[in-house]
């Protein structure tokens, strides 16, 4: 059963456009939420994150939005870059048997490609 | 430099052999942990230790051990290696911020 969905296994975008990544989740124990950014034969990189008590986080380029009633957010990249072009996961600390609070469970991300 | 280090990066071997990955991180965290990629790509943690303990041992075979002598380092020794191990293995440590969450470059392990 996934919690932390990510239906769009891939996303092409220009050079230049806004990219919008969408992550929805099902347990509403969640309260805290973070993206990271993978290249090939690398590890996810932490990218940003936002708390269940705010509606947005900015941080340059990037924006986190988080409709908690939806159970849904969205990563927002503008303007998109090439080096952007990677695979983009959502998480969210908890969602599993063993106990503990600093284990991510992940989506199944989503490959962002910009297209020059 | 690196600040979690995993190795090797590439492993292949036969099914039933006995096998270990070694992570290493040099951040001063407390916590590290084990997580798997599977062929769905799916991350899903496997074990997290906090300053040599275990605190997190999730739904895994018990082929799996895993090791911390220290707690800059945790090991994961995988016995009598299946078909269905084959998957990159990924290394991560964190202190008390999430946002602090390093992974490892991953282990590709492929077993034949």
């Amino acid at each position: 059963d996934q919690q932390v969905k990510q239906n769009s296994p891939s996303l092409s975008v220009q050079e230049g456009r806004i990219s919008i990544l969408n992550c929805d989740y099902t347990n509403s124990m969640f309260d805290y939420f973070l993206w990271y950014k993978k290249y090939p034969a690398e590890g996810p990189t932490f990218l940003i994150s936002i708390s269940s008590i705010k509606d947005k986080n900015e941080d340059g380029r990037f924006t986190v939005f988080l409709n908690k009633s939806a159970k849904h957010l969205s990563l927002h990249i503008v303007p998109s870059q090439p080096g952007d072009s990677a695979v983009y996961f959502c998480a969210a600390p908890g969602g599993y048997s063993g106990g503990g609070a600093d284990g991510l469970t992940f989506g199944k991300g989503t490959h962002l490609i910009i297209q020059p | 430099d690196t600040a979690v280090s995993q190795t090797p990066k590439y492993l292949v071997t036969q099914m039933g052999n006995d096998k270990s990955i070694k992570c290493e991180q040099n951040l001063g965290h407390d916590t590290m942990y084990w997580y798997k990629q599977d062929s769905k790509k799916f991350l899903k943690i496997m074990f997290s230790y906090n300053n040599k303990e275990l605190i997190i041992n999730e739904t895994v075979p018990n082929r799996f051990s895993p090791k911390s002598p220290d707690k800059a380092h945790l090991n994961l020794h995988i016995n009598s290696l299946e078909l269905g191990d084959s998957a990159v293995y990924f290394c991560a440590s964190s202190q008390v911020t999430l946002d602090g969450y390093t992974f490892g470059s991953g282990t590709r392990l492929t077993v034949v």
